[in-house]
């Protein structure tokens, strides 16, 4: 069993809608919890970055990290094209950072 | 603030080789970590560097070694490269205290052939 399990989609949706990614964790030693954002042939670009259990919201996006049940999601409201990419989660500590396979989102105009 | 820095951006190698690549880290950053992603996964850890020492290591073999410098640049060596090595290498930094969020360079793609 991974670390961090992911959907690799890909996942399409219309522009405007409201997005949503999820990961599972299997690592009780995580303390922190992150969204990455990755075009294609760039480096992963931070979006979002939580240490506890609850809501974090950023502009259109919101994260949420719920450690009982090892769950983490990303939401993303009013979808834009420009958000087509691939969404990575990643959980770790001070020393070593584990990564999801990553979503492929497609948002079509 | 610079952001971080990778170079090359691209690579050819044949199977055998030897191969070096280098990060400029973000300024004020003096944490390094360094990443191999293959086609279509996630970045996989391969070590981190803190004041020019490893203090963290992935599942990845020896002959991947690194060095940081006291300007916090770094380097990634790779001996003996395989064809399975053939990924985009990626370079993160951060500052040491307090929290994990890591700012990633925009990679260099090696291709052994």
């Amino acid at each position: 069993q991974k670390e961090v399990e992911q959907d690799p989609g890909p996942l399409s949706v219309p522009e405007g809608a409201i997005v949503s990614l999820n990961c599972t964790y299997s690592n009780s030693a995580f303390q922190y919890f992150m969204w990455y954002r990755q075009y294609s042939r760039k480096g992963p670009e931070l979006l979002m970055y939580t240490y506890s259990s609850g809501n974090k919201e950023d502009g259109r996006f919101t994260a949420q990290v719920d450690k009982s049940s090892k769950y983490i999601s990303l939401f993303i409201r009013d979808s834009q094209p420009s958000d087509s990419a691939t969404y990575l989660c990643a959980g770790g500590g001070y020393q070593k950072v584990t990564f999801g396979i990553g979503t492929k989102l497609q948002v079509i105009p | 603030e610079t952001g971080v820095t990778q170079s090359p951006t691209h690579l050819i190698k044949t199977r055998g080789q030897q191969v070096t690549l280098r990060c400029s880290s973000q300024s004020g950053h003096n944490t390094v970590s360094w990443y191999q992603q293959a086609l279509g996964q996630g970045p996989q850890f391969i070590f981190q560097y803190y004041r020019e020492e490893e203090n963290g290591r992935g599942n990845f073999p020896p002959r991947f070694s690194g060095l940081q410098f006291p300007n916090y640049s770094s380097e990634l060596n790779v001996n003996a490269l395989e064809l399975d090595d053939s990924a985009l290498y990626l370079c993160a930094s951060r500052t040491s205290g307090g929290t994990n969020e890591q700012f990633f360079g925009p990679g260099t793609r090696l291709t052994v052939l």
